[in-house]
């Protein structure tokens, strides 16, 4: 059975830091795999998402990078703002389902003026 | 354009009580998911719909829960007989296609159950 782990669970930095979110998964055999953003009390944003295929995606200040064979993906973010702070989830689509996505706990993100 | 919308946003119910909970997709997307989201957890998947047919509902726990999507658009999500367990976030996700497909997931903002 196909589990996620995001370490840290809670991480808190000064503005302007650059970070990582550590995403690992049980079961290399992912389809593709997605990272989230949730502030309190509302839904999913969709920040990136990598295909199996793919080593890593950009998207401005964020940067997802994808081993699949290590069952590893990481979440860079540059010179980080206060208004990045929320809950950070990552999800993976196993490659025999389908399509449902299986998250982490995530990681809760405070970024400190 | 329109995003994926859910109602209610907050729903207080008593033990024992029927709820629905519904889900409107973004238009065109044939994939729509359910999951379940418990205070400090990710979101666990419920059922996933392509068009109008179940096409995988083993994340449903028992069968108070059933879900629907007649017409291959809005889904309602059904619980029966609510128990104090069933609370938590209920988010629906759509996507212009499902399975092995390289679309993203869209959320929406969910709805809070509460059994009381």
């Amino acid at each position: 059975k196909q589990e996620v782990t995001q370490i840290p669970a809670a991480l808190s930095v000064p503005e302007g830091e650059n970070l990582v979110l550590n995403c690992s998964f049980t079961d290399s055999a992912i389809y593709n795999l997605q990272w989230f953003r949730q502030d309190p009390g509302k839904g999913l944003t969709s920040l990136l998402l990598i295909q199996s295929s793919q080593r890593e995606q950009t998207s401005g200040r964020l940067n997802a990078s994808l081993d699949k064979s290590s069952g590893r993906s990481t979440l860079y973010i540059a010179a980080s703002q206060p208004g990045d702070s929320a809950t950070y989830l990552c999800a993976v689509s196993d490659g025999g389902s389908q399509g449902n996505l299986i998250f982490g706990k995530g990681t809760k993100l405070s970024v400190k003026p | 354009g329109a995003g994926v919308s859910q109602t209610p946003s907050n729903k207080v119910t008593e033990k024992g009580k029927y709820v629905e909970l519904r889900c409107d997709p973004i238009s065109g997307h044939t994939a729509l998911y359910w999951y379940r989201q418990s205070l400090g957890q990710g979101p666990e998947f419920l059922i996933y719909f392509q068009g109008t047919g179940a096409a995988d509902d083993s994340g449903l726990p028992n069968d108070r829960f059933f879900a629907v999507r007649p017409e291959g658009s809005v889904s309602t999500l059904k619980i029966q007989r609510t128990e104090r367990g069933d609370s938590a976030v209920y988010l629906c996700a759509s996507s212009p296609g499902g399975g092995r497909s390289p679309y993203e997931q869209y959320f929406g903002p969910g709805t809070r159950l509460t059994v009381t």
